[in-house]
């Protein structure tokens, strides 16, 4: 069956621009998490979904960042005004359950990920 | 909020050669993971442990709650075993993203 899939796969934009990135969950988990995995550095754990909403939005790392979920399927994650800093891996990543929190007890099924750079 | 070390950052290791790969942290936890990364960037989840030990296959993860310890160990290791192996764990401290750290990674090459 089919996992998890983003688009784009990369994305290199200037400084200043406005970027979207999408996940599509594998059908029918509930919960939708974002990671962001910078050069050198480990994984970050950004905002997770349960349905459509977002208990938990404290891991983005500033009010440049949102991300919505519709229909309880496919997440995008926006980036406005991009900066040099924002330049990772952006991974998405989906579970059958909610768990309540991140990585709680819930095996998730990772993304491949989009790369961004910004120039 | 919780350091997480792991170690080592790099092992190179020749096939069949039994693996250690340890993660250490701060504050007492109610689940640690560990994670699979391959070249590529595909990311596996392994195993969730919040006492004892488990074993998938060649793959044993244990974990001493009371030393704030866990160990991933890989038996008859093999190539494709290569990749990044990561260790994240969610903490009693806080909610949300505070209480949820993740280790840099530890980069495993197992040569034929």
């Amino acid at each position: 069956g089919a996992g998890v899939s983003q688009s784009p796969s990369n994305k290199v934009t200037e400084k200043g621009k406005d970027v979207e990135l999408r996940c599509d969950p594998i059908s029918g988990h509930t919960a939708l998490y974002w990671y962001r995995q910078s050069l050198g550095q480990g994984l970050e754990f950004l905002i997770y979904f349960q349905g459509n909403s977002a208990p938990d939005k404290s891991g983005l790392p500033s009010d440049r960042f949102s991300a919505e979920r519709t229909g309880g399927s496919v997440s995008t994650l926006t980036i406005q005004r991009t900066q040099q800093e924002d330049s990772a891996v952006y991974l998405c990543a989906s579970s059958p359950t909610s768990g309540g929190v991140p990585l709680s007890t819930d095996t998730q099924y990772f993304g491949p990920g989009t790369r961004l750079t910004v120039l | 909020k919780n350091e997480v070390e792991q170690s080592p950052q790099n092992l190179t290791a020749q096939e069949g050669e039994f693996i250690t790969i340890n993660c250490s942290y701060s504050v007492g936890i109610s689940a640690l993971h560990w994670l699979q990364q391959h070249p590529g960037g595909g990311i596996v989840s392994l195993f969730m442990l919040s006492s004892g030990k488990k074993k998938h296959g060649r793959l044993i993860a244990t974990i001493n709650i009371q030393e704030k310890h866990s160990s991933l160990h890989i038996t008859a290791s093999h190539p494709r075993d290569s990749a990044v192996y990561i260790c994240a764990v969610r903490s009693y401290s806080g909610g949300g993203a505070d209480g949820l750290t993740f280790g840099k990674g530890t980069h495993l090459i197992i040569q034929p």
